[in-house]
């Protein structure tokens, strides 16, 4: 079992529709989330870190269910510059941080 | 402005050569990673490095090696051992354990064996 799975996609969306999806860790031990954002032949940027109580930036909102050992982002207002393949990451729970990149799930906003 | 260059942009490897792909960090991270992304595929983790003089293998490391002689460097060697080296090379750096801080990465070397 990989330890970040996500659905790879593509998620087409409506210009101005909302999108969400999630992704699911395996190590229980985690304690950081992030969502990273990266664009074709580009290096991945972070796009939002992921706090217990869920926060928001902009159109964008992530939440964490520790329970079930996911996170999810929804977008809002979905814009055509979001086509993006979007990277959930989570901390290895080792003595530094290392993190573990999800394969990346890709959204396609469409006029 | 503080962040990670590498360099070559684009590197073509002839079949039985060894490259060295450049990452220098201006950060003043201690962590440093080099990922390797093939199309359609996630992050792969080849080497990292928590100090300088110390590296550790990471899942892929058959094929590469690296040095860390100075903690902003963090140089990648693609050996003629690597059978398939065609791939999009990421270095990433980082401020090790701290779990808040995500890593910051280069914009990348695409190498190509012709």
């Amino acid at each position: 079992r990989k330890e970040v799975e996500q659905d790879p996609g593509p998620f087409n969306v409506p210009e101005g529709a909302t999108v969400a999806f999630n992704c699911t860790y395996s190590n229980s031990a985690s304690q950081s989330f992030f969502w990273y954002r990266q664009d074709c032949r580009k290096e991945p940027k972070l796009l939002m870190s992921v706090y217990s109580s869920g926060n928001e930036d902009g159109r964008f909102t992530a939440q964490l269910n520790r329970a079930s050992q996911y996170i999810s982002l929804l977008i809002r207002d979905s814009k055509l510059s979001d086509s993006a393949t979007y990277l959930c990451v989570v901390n290895m729970a080792d003595s530094w941080g290392k993190l573990q990149f999800g394969a990346g799930t890709q959204v396609v906003v469409t006029p | 402005d503080g962040g990670i260059t590498q360099s070559p942009k684009y590197l073509f490897r002839k079949e039985g050569q060894n490259v060295t792909l450049s990452c220098e960090q201006n950060l003043n991270h201690d962590a440093m990673y080099w990922y390797r992304q093939d199309p359609g595929q996630g992050l792969r983790l080849i080497y990292y490095s928590q100090i300088v003089n110390d590296f550790q293998k990471g899942d892929i490391a058959e094929g590469y090696s690296v040095s860390r002689e100075k903690k902003e460097s963090f140089p990648l060697t693609v050996t003629s051992a690597q059978k398939n080296p065609t791939a999009f090379y990421l270095c990433a750096s980082s401020i090790p354990g701290r779990v808040d801080y995500g890593y910051t990465f280069g914009s990348g070397t695409r190498l190509t064996v012709v």
